[in-house]
């Protein structure tokens, strides 16, 4: 029961260029939204975030827009540079409870 | 300051063996979380500490996976005889009462 979802396996960009990363979800019940990076061999690390109370949330390079109508979330990294190159993963918490649930990851590769 | 650790960070064991993975999250974190990572797949949620309480448990995979935690401090996550499936990385989180969630390396645990 994927109840978040990360379509889109890998995606490559030209240094310089924007990034979109999306991630769909099925429970209407999630009230919180983050984005993580994740190196390899590394645990993933917090990037950014949103209240689903907003649709947007900008934070230097990076913006996260929420459209709840449509249960789907997209990461923007602009302008995107080769030290992006990682797995991002999406995740949504359930309000009131703190379990996240996870997305399986979108490989980004940024070339130079 | 300090992260969160976890060790071994690599661990190989026979199948059928026990294993005993732990994860010393940051000093004042209440939350502790515990995930699974199978190869080419996002982070399966297995358990979460509030302090030393489990309140929820229901991602462990079977009665072979049990979790414990002592205080605000130390976690132990363990496997009693280890079947080839239980390969993965396990991750280990902690947060304070954001969202956010702080991870370690990871142990990768090979069942052979």
């Amino acid at each position: 029961d994927q109840q978040v979802k990360q379509n889109s396996p890998s995606l490559s960009v030209q240094e310089g260029r924007i990034s979109i990363l999306n991630c769909d979800y099925t429970n209407s019940m999630f009230d919180y939204f983050l984005w993580y990076k994740k190196y390899p061999a590394e645990g993933p690390t917090f990037l950014i975030s949103i209240s689903s109370i907003k649709d947007k949330n900008e934070d230097g390079r990076f913006t996260v827009f929420l459209n709840k109508s449509a249960k789907h979330l997209s990461l923007h990294i602009v302008p995107s540079q080769p030290g992006d190159s990682a797995v991002y993963f999406c995740a949504a918490r359930v309000g009131n409870f703190n379990k996240f649930y996870f997305g399986s990851g979108t490989k980004l590769n940024v070339k130079p | 300051g300090a992260g969160v650790s976890q060790s071994p960070s690599n661990k190989v064991t026979e199948k059928g063996k026990d294993v005993e993975l732990r994860c010393d999250p940051i000093s004042g974190h209440t939350a502790l979380y515990w995930y699974r990572q199978r190869l080419g797949q996002g982070l399966e949620f297995l358990i979460y500490f509030q302090g030393n309480s489990a309140p929820d448990k229901s991602g462990l995979p079977s009665d072979r996976f049990s979790a414990e935690r002592t205080g605000e401090s130390v976690s132990t996550l363990t496997i009693q005889r280890t079947q080839q499936e239980d390969s993965a990385v396990y991750l280990c989180a902690s947060s304070t009462q954001r969202y956010e969630q702080y991870f370690g390396p990871g142990t990768r645990l090979t069942v052979t």
